[in-house]
């Protein structure tokens, strides 16, 4: 059964500090990893997907990594900004590409 | 197309009360799935359609709920006799139709069971 972690559970950084949130995940048969961001109250944003065959993606002030043997990606946001404070939620793709999420961390952007 | 639509966006029912929540997908996506999200938890996978068939329910999903999706098309998800333990956030996301796209997610059905 596939269990996904997250570390930190919360972070708090300054205004302009780049900053990387971790997630692994126990079962390396993914097709794909995913990585949303949630304001509260609201529903989830893609940000990043991952195929299970690829190292890495990119976004804009973004970049994702995948490590298929280790069971770990990480999203690195450079530069950040108060906007991008939310919960980030990495999510596990099986087959029929159902999801299995971790529990988000909390980021909080301070200006 | 403006992406998943979910309505509503809020609702608050009594216990006991049957309650139906509707998910209109990207219009090119044949695969629908349905989430439950807790406070402070990441989203649970609740049921999953491709094109009108329903392929997979969790065992999170109990006999007082039910999902449809008779065209294909939309689909509800109805909650009988509601529990104070039904309270989450629903979530519908649909994608293509393989297994390594991306999911686009709605805005949710907040929903209070009082």
């Amino acid at each position: 059964k596939q269990e996904v972690t997250q570390i930190p559970a919360a972070l708090s950084v300054p205004e302009g500090e780049n900053l990387v949130l971790n997630c692994s995940f126990t079962d390396s048969a993914i097709y794909n990893l995913q990585w949303f961001r949630q304001d509260p109250g609201k529903g989830l944003t893609s940000l990043l997907l991952i195929q299970s065959s690829q190292r890495e993606q990119t976004s804009g002030r973004l970049n994702a990594s995948l490590d298929k043997s280790s069971g770990r990606s990480t999203l690195y946001i450079a530069a950040s900004q108060p906007g991008d404070s939310a919960t980030y939620l990495c999510a596990a793709g099986g087959a029929t590409n159902k999801l299995i999420f971790g529990t988000g961390t909390l980021l909080a952007v301070q200006p | 197309d403006t992406g998943v639509s979910q309505n509503p966006r809020h609702k608050i029912t009594k216990r006991g009360q049957n309650v139906t929540f509707r998910c209109d997908p990207i219009s090119e996506h044949n695969r629908l799935y349905w989430y439950r999200q807790t406070l402070g938890q990441g989203p649970e996978f609740l049921t999953y359609f491709q094109n009108e068939a329903q392929l997979e329910k969790s065992r999170l999903l109990s006999d007082r709920f039910s999902a449809e999706r008779p065209k294909g098309s939309f689909s509800t998800l109805e909650i009988q006799r509601t529990e104070q333990g039904d309270s989450a956030m629903y979530l519908c996301a649909s994608s293509t139709g393989t297994d390594w796209t991306e999911a686009f997610f709605g805005q949710g059905t907040r929903l209070t069971v009082v």
